[in-house]
């Protein structure tokens, strides 16, 4: 069964300070990888797919990496608006659905 | 706005009851997919249709069921309630099948008393 495990839990940062969020997977066959974002009471976001190891997609102080077994969300120079839980999930395309990972709620203060 | 609806936004019920989530996709997607999220559960699929047909399950209860009409809405049926399906309901809709993006609507939040 697929599994997707994110680390850390939850993520304190002061505004500016760059960290990585991290996505590791256990899947057969990944097909593609989708970082979202979620506010609260709110749906996610869409923000990246990635298909292979070794891409590369940014957009804003978000970057989002992929390996073989991980992919990290890299945020620089966070602001307050970047609090949020990042959600990263996986497509193998066995059975055509997302497996999401429980998410890490992000928090910047100004 | 990712341009999926979803209605109500709020349904409050009680236990044995049956209730119905409707979802409208985005203009031009075929493919809708409803997930659940609890706190402890996160998001989970519960299942996916293409153009009015079934197209996978997941972890969806025997008292749920869904369908998708010729218009491309869906609904969502939840029946004998109980406490423990109370959560966040979600709808995505995507263009077709495999890989494409998936775009989640605002959600409907059930709480079962």
């Amino acid at each position: 069964e697929d599994q997707v495990t994110q680390s850390p839990e939850a993520l304190r940062l002061q505004e500016g300070e760059s960290s990585s969020l991290n996505c590791s997977y256990t899947v057969s066959g990944l097909r593609g990888l989708f970082w979202y974002r979620q506010d609260p009471g709110k749906g996610p976001e869409f923000l990246f797919t990635l298909y292979s190891a070794g891409e590369e997609k940014e957009k804003e102080r978000l970057k989002a990496t992929l390996t073989k077994k991980e992919s990290f969300l890299h945020i620089t120079a966070p602001k307050p608006e970047d609090s949020a839980t990042y959600l990263c999930a996986v497509f193998t395309g066995a059975n055509s659905k997302l497996t999401f990972g429980k998410g890490i709620t992000l928090s910047v203060r100004p | 706005d990712s341009g999926v609806t979803q209605t109500p936004k709020h349904l409050i019920t009680a236990t044995g009851q049956r209730v119905t989530l409707r979802c409208s996709p985005r203009s031009g997607d075929l493919s809708v997919y409803w997930y659940q999220q609890s706190l402890d559960q996160g998001l989970q699929f519960l299942i996916q249709y293409y153009n009015g047909e079934e197209r996978a399950k997941g972890n969806i209860l025997e008292r749920f069921s869904a369908q998708q009409f010729p218009d491309l809405h869906s609904e969502l049926n939840l029946s004998s309630l109980e406490l423990g399906d109370s959560a966040l309901y979600f709808c995505a809709s995507s263009v077709g099948l495999g890989t494409d993006t998936q775009y989640f609507g605002p959600g409907t939040r059930l709480t079962v008393l």
